[in-house]
């Protein structure tokens, strides 16, 4: 299993500003992954963290918007960049770990809910 | 990635089974089939995986035919406590990231 702390547990931004978010693992972990969910909506996928090179952005992220920093295999950031008040939801930080022979389990963090006014 | 068709929203009674059946046709062969439990203000949780067959824990049970179009989550005897969304997701159990579809909304009522 997986133990994943994010910081901050919630956020009120300005318009303009930029926040960045920290997610802490327990232990080193390969795949670790950037969601976000919105008000009353499914988690979608905005990237994957790679270690030692660029996060990979699913459609419609872009790296201006969402950098993403991984320096080891326990600890990745996010960062929102230029908010908006659409940017308003709650990010969540998750890994993926070895749970079989064959396959891996995908944990998630308890999330950071963001505000932005 | 193979698409998933679920529920939007089930009721049901406490102490009640509860089914919720998912479907995904175009499964690959390399595919498992992941549930997910979500409470509000949490992130999701893993409740079961499996292949084929029926697959069973402490919190569920994972019903899954010979043709695997088709997945069955089953929660024996729901409590209050069980009311969140579940989330039925198709993939290479991973080795990619879960693409989540809409989920369940599960209201468990006295």
């Amino acid at each position: 299993s997986a133990v994943i702390s994010q910081k901050p547990s919630r956020d009120i931004c300005q318009r303009g500003t930029s926040l960045t978010i920290q997610c802490q693992v327990d232990s080193q972990v390969t795949m670790m992954f950037w969601y976000r969910q919105q008000p009353g909506q499914s988690l979608t996928l905005i990237a994957t963290a790679n270690q030692g090179s660029e996060a990979t952005y699913e459609s419609g992220f872009v790296i201006d918007k969402f950098p993403i920093s991984r320096p080891n295999l326990t600890f990745s950031t996010l960062t929102v960049s230029n908010m908006s008040p659409e940017d308003s939801s709650i990010y969540l930080c998750s890994v993926g770990v070895l749970a079989g022979v064959s396959y891996n389990e995908q944990f998630f963090g308890p999330g950071t809910r963001l505000t932005v006014l | 990635l193979a698409k998933t068709t679920q529920p939007i929203s089930m009721d049901s009674y406490e102490g009640q089974e509860v089914n919720i059946t998912c479907s995904h046709n175009n499964i690959a062969t390399n595919d498992y089939i992941t549930w997910y439990q979500q409470f509000p203000s949490q992130g999701p949780r893993f409740i079961i995986q499996g292949y084929k067959t029926k697959v069973t824990n402490e919190v569920a049970s994972l019903f899954i035919p010979a043709d695997r179009k088709s997945s069955t989550l089953s929660l024996p005897r729901v409590s209050l406590s069980d009311t969140a969304v579940y989330y039925c997701l198709v993939g290479d159990a991973g080795n990619t990231p879960l693409v989540f579809g809409k989920g369940t909304r599960l209201s468990v009522i006295a």
